[in-house]
């Protein structure tokens, strides 16, 4: 099954904002509301940041956001922190595959 | 609080099989939809199986004849039996809760590693 898309590598200075992009089709994004976003730090398991498009669980910052226009799904992180270098992949139900993750971007701040 | 717990990676030759173990405490695996994502080193991530409140099961095209997905109720756990492995099936595998309505992928446990070797 084909991945999501996700550009590898996002950067910004601390303070600033990133927005993450991640791009699949009508069959997953464009078709359902069921987009999520997971951040990963290297040698850890995923955490979730974002579900059901733009929904935050409790605890996770509100300097994550996400959105979503057709088929792509973005994630913007304001007022970068130096905590926020990681890698972040997004994820959806997929009609043909039952769920399929993006492509991961790693994120630097510089 | 809520833990996953995976066992039973570990160094493995081309074709043979592993059976990976998720244990879980802070709900109950009979009543929730539990997957298994993999990680290859330094590559994304890759759903790889679900394990539904019902006792159904589904996995993805990559892994499909190869791999069984179960639970054990009274232990609270859940399995992934890896046949026929091959190579690039190298990786950590991660299992999750995935929650019963938005799809996202709640809970994770720590992974086991799974090497390959041909």
């Amino acid at each position: 099954q084909s991945a999501l898309t996700q550009p590898p590598s996002a950067s910004g200075s601390p303070g600033q904002s990133v927005t993450i992009s991640c791009t699949g089709s009508s069959s997953d994004i464009g078709g359902y509301d069921f987009v999520s976003w997971y951040q990963q730090y290297s040698g850890k398991a995923p955490k979730l940041l974002i579900y059901e498009v733009t929904k935050r669980p409790s605890g996770v910052p509100d300097r994550f956001s996400g959105s979503k226009s057709g088929n792509t799904a973005s994630l913007t992180v304001s007022g970068l922190q130096p905590e926020d270098e990681a890698d972040y992949y997004c994820g959806s139900f997929a009609r043909r595959n039952n769920y399929v993750f993006g492509t991961g971007t790693k994120v630097t701040v510089l | 609080d809520v833990h996953l717990v995976e066992t039973g990676g570990g160094l493995i030759q081309s074709g043979g099989s592993l059976r990976l173990s998720c244990a879980v405490s802070g709900f109950s695996v009979r009543d929730n939809y539990m997957t298994w994502v993999r990680q290859a080193p330094g590559e994304g991530l890759e759903w790889v199986s679900i394990f539904y409140p019902g006792g159904g099961t589904d996995y993805a095209d990559s892994v499909k004849g190869r791999i069984t997905s179960s639970r054990d109720n009274f232990r609270n756990t859940v399995y992934l039996e890896l046949n026929d492995l091959r190579p690039d099936d190298t990786a950590m595998y991660y299992c999750a809760r995935r929650h019963t309505a938005n799809w996202a992928h709640q809970w994770w446990g720590q992974g086991t590693l799974v090497t390959v070797s041909s």
